[in-house]
């Protein structure tokens, strides 16, 4: 059964960059499209993007400029960066594995979540 | 970029009632919707995918139907551990995927 786990810096400060990391343990690693989803406290959830085992990369528009997600097959691992951050980034950053088609998945199974929190 | 409307915001009721979600794309999505389940402090759960078809383990008394802009999740019988908020999700326009604003089920 496929498990992700992820880990990061959980405070920031503003204009700093955050660094989210998802390890995917058990099952294949090939063949799925590795997310990143975010929810702000109160809020609802937002799609941030998401890499193949290839390497192609999608990201949601509003944050395309600030968004670099990365992947290292041999570690099974996947990972988010999000530059220049303020506090309307605080939020739980979730991983998870899009099954589907490039970009347009649904997703099975998620992190646990992280909390981000940007105060200066 | 798609819009999902779900009502109502919240639903109180008590176990063994049944559950009607609903979930309204701003565009035709076809078929190219997903349910998540979601409790506080857990990830969320993928219940149905593509309007109708229950993910792996979910169980029977969680069911999908609708097409175009109009969605529903119903829960035949609610259990305990069924008190949640329930989210959809497109994928039928990107980027982005976008999420619906959420369903709170609550112990009435």
């Amino acid at each position: 059964q496929v498990q992700l786990q992820q880990w990061g810096a959980g405070l920031l400060k503003p204009s700093e960059t955050l660094s989210l990391t998802c390890a995917v343990n058990g099952g294949s690693f090939s063949g799925y499209f590795w997310t990143w989803i975010r929810q702000p406290p109160g809020g609802g959830l937002e799609w941030i993007g998401e890499i193949s085992y290839g390497g192609t990369t999608i990201y949601n528009p509003a944050l395309k400029s600030r968004v670099t997600i990365s992947i290292d097959t041999s570690m099974k691992h996947f990972s988010l960066k999000l530059s220049s951050v303020t506090a309307a980034d605080t939020a739980v950053y979730y991983c998870a594995r899009g099954v589907g088609v490039r970009g347009r998945s649904w997703f099975d199974p998620w992190g646990q979540g992280a909390l981000v929190t940007v105060s200066s | 970029e798609i819009v999902l409307t779900q009502s109502p915001a919240t639903l109180s009721l008590s176990p063994g009632e049944g559950a009607t979600l609903s979930c309204r794309a701003s565009h035709n999505i076809s078929s190219y919707l997903a349910w998540y389940q979601h409790k506080p402090g857990q990830a969320p759960r993928l219940l149905i995918y593509d309007a109708s078809n229950r993910a792996s383990g979910i169980p029977a008394r969680f069911s999908g139907s609708g097409s175009g802009t109009d969605f529903t999740l119903t829960i035949s019988s609610l259990e305990p551990e069924d008190f949640a908020v329930y989210y959809c999700q497109q994928r039928s326009n990107w980027p982005p995927l976008t999420f619906g604003g959420g369903t709170k089920v609550e112990i009435k």
